[in-house]
């Protein structure tokens, strides 16, 4: 099983501020199938990059992937106040298809 | 517009058995692998299971190996989950979701709200 590794834990910034949020992997995530999701409290994740670097449909380009083999990044350039969320990475190249366990941006 | 509706959830027993299922409308339902993923109270989001298009293959995290079965009927354009033996750390919020790359390893691109699951006695 590949183990995906996020940090920080939680991340605080104010609005404006640049977010770079890190996902390691255990083992090479094959062809960079990677994906980012954002969750707000009491709604449903969203897809925001696939393929490692992918914005997914209707996805702001303040929101960026990138990395390759074991490490990953997911880059908002300019917090917006609704940006305020948890991030979770999945690799999607091996089964299971595993989560890491989140990065928290919190306001500061 | 892609709309996934889950249903079937609710209070169980320990040991007993549950099915979810996740109405999909807005898309060709046929042409897409579907997964679950749970997320306990205050936890993180797990994957439980992918089947592909046409329900040829799937997959299980292995945790629910031999006790969920994932499913689909085309003809309904519904997918199924059907729980078996369920313990209390199955106890979560279950989403239905549309993988939106080409076959079960992708990425899930739009989700449902959720089923929740409680296995207490």
């Amino acid at each position: 099983e590949v183990v995906l590794t996020q940090s920080p834990g939680t991340l605080s910034l104010s609005p404006g501020e640049r977010a770079t949020l890190s996902c390691r992997a255990s083992q090479s995530v094959s062809n960079a199938y990677l994906a980012w999701y954002q969750q707000k409290p009491g709604q449903a994740p969203r897809l925001l990059i696939f393929d490692a670097s992918s914005r997914a449909t209707g996805i702001p380009d303040r929101f960026s992937g990138s990395g390759s083999g074991t490490d990953f990044t997911l880059t908002i350039s300019r917090l917006e106040p609704e940006d305020f969320a948890v991030y979770y990475c999945q690799q999607c190249g091996h089964s299971p298809l595993t989560f890491g366990g989140g990065t928290k941006v919190e306001i500061k | 517009e892609v709309q996934l509706l889950e249903s079937g959830g609710g209070l169980i027993q320990p040991g007993g058995s549950l099915r979810l299922s996740c109405a999909a409308s807005g898309f060709i339902f046929n042409k897409y692998a579907m997964t679950w993923v749970r997320q306990a109270p205050g936890k993180g989001l797990e994957w439980v299971s992918v089947i592909s298009d046409s329900g040829g293959s799937t997959f299980y995290t292995a945790s629910v190996k031999g006790r969920f079965t994932i499913s689909r009927d085309n003809s309904r354009n519904t997918l199924f989950l059907q729980m078996s033996s369920l313990r209390a750390e199955d106890s979560a919020i279950y989403y239905c979701a549309r993988n939106g790359g080409v076959g079960p390893f992708s990425a899930a691109d739009f989700w449902g709200q959720g089923a929740l699951v409680t296995v207490s006695s």
